[in-house]
């Protein structure tokens, strides 16, 4: 079954740098969202898209901005790096049920490395 | 936001031995989901479950939506069980945002 992909899986950026992470979802999935994961912490929200559109933010730096494209890849764009970034990100998915959203799969993670 | 808490923090077990991994929330949810984030940091999806009862394998877990908790049980620990597990949870009207509990970290020893 087609899972979540996130590119590049490694990425090493100096301080001040750009980094742009993408994720392209399940087919047909048509939530996605974006977490970031310190060393020892658990997953922080950072933004989520609905149909192309933003749906929530979180704790989300001015200097990262992220969108959904026309085929639902997503991108995550991260400018002026800071030490402090370097974390896993992880992008997921999820279809929307009745209620609401349903089971959401989570990408393998782009481990972003800032020296 | 709402509060997730995830008791213990840490357990060491025996290969073979059973455990209980509890999760409370402090609101009314419309998502739970339980994960197991390996060694290599893949987020693994175990349950998902908003309510009721499910087994898969050794692993089970049971949602009590109306007392905000969730339990999930592991038999038979193995060392590859190893690894922190995760509650998440999206609360109701709140939708496209999961919110982790801070994990349990799991080591099955030989």
């Amino acid at each position: 079954a087609a899972g979540v992909i996130q590119s590049p899986r490694h990425l090493i950026k100096e301080k001040r740098e750009t980094a742009t992470l993408k994720c392209y979802p399940i087919p047909r999935h048509d939530t996605v969202y974006w977490y970031q994961q310190g060393p020892g912490q658990d997953p922080q929200f950072l933004i989520s898209f609905y149909e192309k559109m933003q749906s929530d933010k979180g704790s989300i730096p001015d200097r990262f901005s992220a969108q959904q494209f026309s085929d639902y890849h997503s991108e995550l764009n991260m400018s002026s790096l800071e030490l402090g970034d370097s974390a896993l990100y992880f992008c997921a998915s999820s279809p929307t049920g009745e209620a609401g959203n349903t089971e959401a799969f989570f990408g393998q993670g782009t481990r972003l490395t800032v020296v | 936001g709402i509060q997730v808490e995830q008791s213990p923090p840490d357990l060491i077990l025996q290969e073979g031995a059973n455990s209980t991994l509890r999760c409370n929330f402090s609101d009314s949810v419309n998502n739970l989901q339980w994960f197991h984030q390996n060694p290599w940091g893949q987020l693994i999806n175990l349950f998902y479950i908003p309510s009721g009862t499910k087994q898969n394998g050794r692993l089970s877990a049971t949602t009590v939506a109306t007392e905000r908790y969730s339990l999930l049980y592991i038999s038979s620990s193995q060392t590859t069980d190893s690894g922190v597990y995760f509650c998440a949870v999206e609360r109701v009207g709140n939708f496209n945002k999961f919110y982790f509990g801070s994990g349990t970290k799991l080591n099955v020893k030989p």
